[in-house]
């Protein structure tokens, strides 16, 4: 168990809202990271941070920002939903830098009408 | 176009055969990583890979890195219902800071 919780667990919005899903870790990992995942995708990396306020792009980031004003939470925020946007978010984090290993929290099931 | 190809996306089987799952690229990877991800949850780690050759057994589960780090496979001896799920293999390339994923393919083994 690798002490990460993922809220809410599932979501229904509409269409143009802005919504905020929350990454929390109790373990002070310096990196962390969103996915989302869609049926034949796999996970894509959305954004990721190395530390507070230390963010970088990742291959899908269009829609999307991220914050990380403490280390044990990393928030993702779609500024105006849109349908496209319907997935399976996933956060994980890497424990130990110079290896690679992530481990994944239980994911966000997020619907966008 | 995914940097990582798994091959095949579906696989039936019966208990108790044998089933392998590709991971190939034209890129070279650092290390090469597979998870098994069950409905409702998240991607759990099964095992990395890092040099070129490296062979890794986990119980019925054998794992390959190719030689010249590019491509990956997970070998499945005597399959159980239990190893039903979402098989991943995620790549990553250097300084490791960010991990490339596969389609994924999907295992069904029937009782």
């Amino acid at each position: 168990d690798a002490g990460i919780t993922q809220s809410p667990r599932h979501k229904v919005t509409e269409t143009g809202t802005p919504v905020t899903l929350r990454c929390h870790q109790t373990e002070n990992h310096r990196y962390m990271y969103w996915y989302r995942q869609d049926p034949g995708h796999g996970l894509r990396l959305i954004h990721y941070s190395y530390g507070v306020k230390d963010t970088d792009k990742g291959e899908v980031s269009d829609g999307y920002s991220v914050s990380r004003s403490k280390t044990e939470d990393f928030l993702l925020t779609l500024e105006s939903a849109t349908s496209s946007q319907t997935s399976v978010y996933f956060c994980a984090i890497r424990p130990i830098a110079g290896q690679y290993t992530q481990y994944f929290g239980p994911g966000t099931r997020l619907t966008v009408l | 176009t995914q940097l990582l190809e798994q091959s095949p996306q579906f696989l039936s089987i019966q208990e108790g055969e044998n089933l392998t799952v590709y991971c190939n690229s034209s890129s070279v990877f650092s290390s090469l990583q597979w998870y098994r991800q069950e409905p409702g949850e998240g991607p759990v780690l099964l095992v990395t890979v890092v040099t070129g050759g490296e062979v890794k057994k986990l119980k019925r589960l054998t794992f390959q890195f190719g030689d010249a780090r590019k491509d990956s496979s997970l070998h499945i001896t005597a399959a159980q219902p239990g190893d039903t799920g979402l098989y991943l293999c995620a790549g990553s390339q250097a300084a490791g800071n960010k991990l490339t994923f596969g389609g994924g393919t999907r295992v069904l083994v029937k009782p």
